[in-house]
């Protein structure tokens, strides 16, 4: 299967709090994206990452690429009220161009 | 940059008709345009893909006949719901490629980036 299971569904914690969000498949792939939508827009892309292994940060966002390419996580320090959305993310469908998408993870940060 | 509009953002329309959905590239050419559709907080699922100068291809169990895509410029590619239902009631996203569907086949498949645009909100009364 090619299936993005994001965890968790939902996510309401209090501003300055950290959380982690993972998105898990049971096929490697070669590259993952994670994105942020607002409601009534499209999703923004924040990152992609292509290396197992692989940090990237986004100023308090740090994403992680699984060193077996099946997972990735990422993780928000001191959450803001502005961090609130739905966050995706997204890999290639093997062979294709075309994308699909997690589950969805939507966090809710409280003032 | 490399900017993706839709029009309208929102539209109301009664059951039984029609209603176009554009989707723009307005500063970049976009030979792959991709649409999806997200039901209330569900994530995104694909719809279909549009190649500009030839036919969408569908994604399994959506209705070529009823959601009729036409990408007939690199800038623009336009989704209809024909006869539309309350069921149809959606929001539907849009995203542009600058990669060639075949470029993509060649080397690192899915390290491309795709630009989606605002969505368009659609109420089916």
């Amino acid at each position: 299967t090619q299936l993005l299971e994001q965890s968790p569904q939902f996510l309401s914690i209090q501003e300055g709090e950290n959380l982690t969000v993972y998105c898990n498949s049971s096929s490697v792939f070669s590259s993952l994206q994670w994105y942020r939508q607002e409601p009534g827009e499209g999703p923004v892309l924040l990152v992609t990452v292509v290396t197992g292994g692989e940090v990237k940060k986004l100023k308090r966002l740090t994403f992680q690429f699984g060193d077996a390419r099946k997972d990735s996580s990422l993780h928000i320090t001191a959450a803001q009220t502005g961090d609130t959305g739905l966050y995706l993310c997204a890999r290639a469908i093997s062979g294709t161009y075309k994308y699909i998408f997690g589950t969805g993870t939507r966090l809710k940060v409280l003032a | 940059g490399a900017v993706v509009s839709q029009h309208p953002s929102r539209v109301i329309c009664k059951s039984g008709t029609s209603v176009k959905i554009e989707c723009r590239s307005l500063d970049f050419q976009a030979t792959t345009m991709f649409w999806y559709r997200q039901f209330p907080k569900q994530s995104l699922m694909l719809m279909a893909t549009s190649n500009e100068g030839s036919k969408a291809t569908y994604e399994q169990g959506v209705e070529k006949d009823k959601f009729l895509i036409n990408h007939a410029s690199l800038t623009l590619s336009t989704l209809t719901v024909t006869s539309a239902h309350p069921e149809d009631s959606s929001f539907y996203i849009c995203s542009a490629s600058k990669v060639r569907g075949r470029d993509a086949f060649a080397g690192t498949s899915g390290n491309y980036e795709q630009y989606f645009g605002p969505g368009t909100r659609l109420t089916v009364t």
